[in-house]
C-alpha cells in the first residue's frame, strides 16, 4: 500500500511569516500534485512536478520535488489570509490514479 | 464554464434510498475519477474510467455501489440502500490519458448526507 504522509496536519500562524508543508512517501512516485482545497469546494490543481529535484514557484508558493522522487515541499513566502485552505499533495505511483495525502489545514491569521 | 460539472451539489437523503449523482467532465478528457472524501481526510479513490471503459475499482466501492460512463462522456454514480457511514463529500474528476503526468480537475463534489 502506498501511502502519502503530510505535515504538519495543522498549521495556523501570523500574517506575513513563511512556512513550509512536507508531503513523504516510502515509495517512488513518477509525479506528484499540490492541490488546495476550501471548505465544500473541490480541490483546485496549484502544480505538477515530475522531475526529481524540481523546482518550481507559483508567485509566493514555491515546490520542490525531492531528488529521490519520495517527497515534496509546499513553501510560501509571507503568508496572507487568502492562503487559508486544506493543502493535499497527491502522487502518481506508476498507475492511473492519484493517491492523496492526509492534508494540512493552514489557518493565516490576519 | 468548461471545467468539471457534478449534480446535485448537496444531498440529503434517508437511510436506505437509493441516490444517484452525476459527473460532466471536461470534455476533451478521456479520464474520469470519483473520490470520497470524509471530514479532515484527504480524498480517497473509489473507480476510474478511461472512455466507456472502468479499468478499476477500489475494495471501498462495497456491492452498493455502482458507477458507469456509458458514451464515454459523463458519469454517474449510484449508491444502493445508503448508510450513514455513506455520508461524505464524492468529487469527480477527469484527466487527459497520455497528458501531463496525472493532471486531474476536480469539480464542486457533491455533499452527501444520509439520515
Amino acid at each position: 500500500t502506498q501511502l502519502l504522509e503530510q505535515s504538519p496536519q495543522f498549521l495556523s500562524i501570523q500574517e506575513g511569516e513563511n512556512l513550509t508543508v512536507y508531503c513523504n512517501s516510502s515509495s517512488v512516485f513518477s509525479s506528484l500534485q499540490w492541490y488546495r482545497q476550501e471548505p465544500g469546494e473541490g480541490p483546485v490543481l496549484l502544480v505538477t512536478v515530475v522531475t526529481g529535484g524540481e523546482v518550481k514557484k507559483l508567485k509566493r508558493l514555491t515546490f520542490q520535488f525531492g531528488d529521490a522522487r519520495k517527497d515534496s515541499s509546499l513553501h510560501i513566502t509571507a503568508a496572507q489570509p487568502g492562503d487559508t485552505g486544506l493543502y493535499l499533495c497527491a502522487a502518481n505511483f506508476g498507475n492511473e490514479k492519484l493517491t492523496f495525502g492526509t492534508g494540512t489545514r493552514l489557518t493565516i491569521i490576519p | 464554464d468548461t471545467g468539471v460539472s457534478q449534480n446535485p451539489r448537496h444531498k440529503i437523503t434517508k437511510r436506505g434510498q437509493n441516490v444517484t449523482f452525476r459527473c460532466d467532465p471536461i470534455s476533451e478528457h478521456n479520464r474520469l475519477y470519483w473520490y470520497r472524501q470524509t471530514l479532515g481526510q484527504g480524498p480517497e479513490f473509489l473507480t476510474y474510467f478511461q472512455n466507456e471503459a472502468q479499468l478499476e475499482k477500489s475494495r471501498l466501492l462495497s456491492d452498493r455501489f455502482s458507477a458507469e460512463r456509458p458514451k464515454g462522456s459523463f458519469s454517474t454514480l449510484e449508491i444502493q440502500r445508503t448508510e450513514q457511514g455513506d455520508s461524505a463529500m464524492y468529487l469527480c474528476a477527469s484527466s487527459l490519458a497520455g497528458g501531463f503526468a496525472t493532471e486531474a480537475f476536480f469539480g464542486q463534489g457533491t455533499r452527501l448526507t444520509v439520515v
